[in-house]
């Protein structure tokens, strides 16, 4: 079957613009997590959704960060007047249960955010 | 905060020589995953480990969880060029959702 989508695949934005990132999880997962990926690095968490519930907002490094999953679904990332630090590759991971230390992790393919 | 550090940072070795990344934890874990991330890709899982001095063996990979489950490693047999990419190790700790990856290996296989 279809593993997770993320799109877009690939985002430039001046500075201060807004973006919106959008991922389609595993149907029928009910975990899904929003990681950041800095060049080099490895993917740091920002959020955790079980099914419409955020249960861990955390890693969100600013206000300006905002995460939705309203039908516990599709799941949108949201920046808000954007910075050159938010420049990253934007990780979706869902897993089929709320079990989350016995499920591994299903990763899309990320959006590639570039601030300019 | 809670930290998760792997050691070494890069790896170049001959195809045919033996690979080894250590993952250490500042705290306890509850589990640790490890992920393989390709150059351009993104991370693909491996393996879990839940149980404290678990040891579990994938073909050429054995994957090991310290007694104490603060600490793993990776180890792969007979490196080929198709095992290039980075090696992260993921842990939670119990209680909550929260996944903490590692700072990566990066390995590079020289035919």
């Amino acid at each position: 079957g279809a593993g997770v989508s993320q799109s877009p695949r690939y985002k430039v934005a001046k500075r201060g613009q807004d973006v919106a990132l959008r991922c389609d999880p595993i149907s029928g997962h009910v975990s899904l997590f929003w990681y950041q990926q800095a060049l080099g690095q490895g993917p740091e968490f920002l959020t955790y959704f079980q099914n419409e519930a955020q249960l861990d907002k955390s890693g969100l490094p600013s206000d300006r960060f905002f995460a939705e999953r309203p039908e516990g679904s599709v799941s949108t990332l949201k920046i808000q007047r954007t910075q050159q630090e938010d420049s990253a590759v934007y990780l979706c991971a869902s897993s089929p249960t709320g079990a989350v230390s016995y499920n591994e992790q299903f990763f899309g393919p990320g959006t590639r955010l570039t601030v300019l | 905060g809670q930290q998760v550090m792997q050691i070494p940072q890069y790896q170049h070795v001959q195809e045919g020589e033996d690979f080894t990344t250590y993952c250490n934890s500042s705290t306890t874990l509850s589990n640790i995953q490890w992920y393989k991330q390709r150059p351009g890709g993104h991370p693909v899982f491996l393996i879990q480990l839940v149980k404290s001095g678990e040891v579990k063996k994938q073909k050429r990979l054995t994957f090991q969880f310290g007694e104490a489950k603060k600490n793993s490693s990776l180890h792969i047999t007979a490196t080929q060029t198709t095992d290039v990419g980075t090696y992260f190790c993921a842990g939670t700790t119990s209680g909550t959702y929260k996944y903490i990856f590692g700072t990566g290996t990066r390995l590079k296989v020289l035919a």
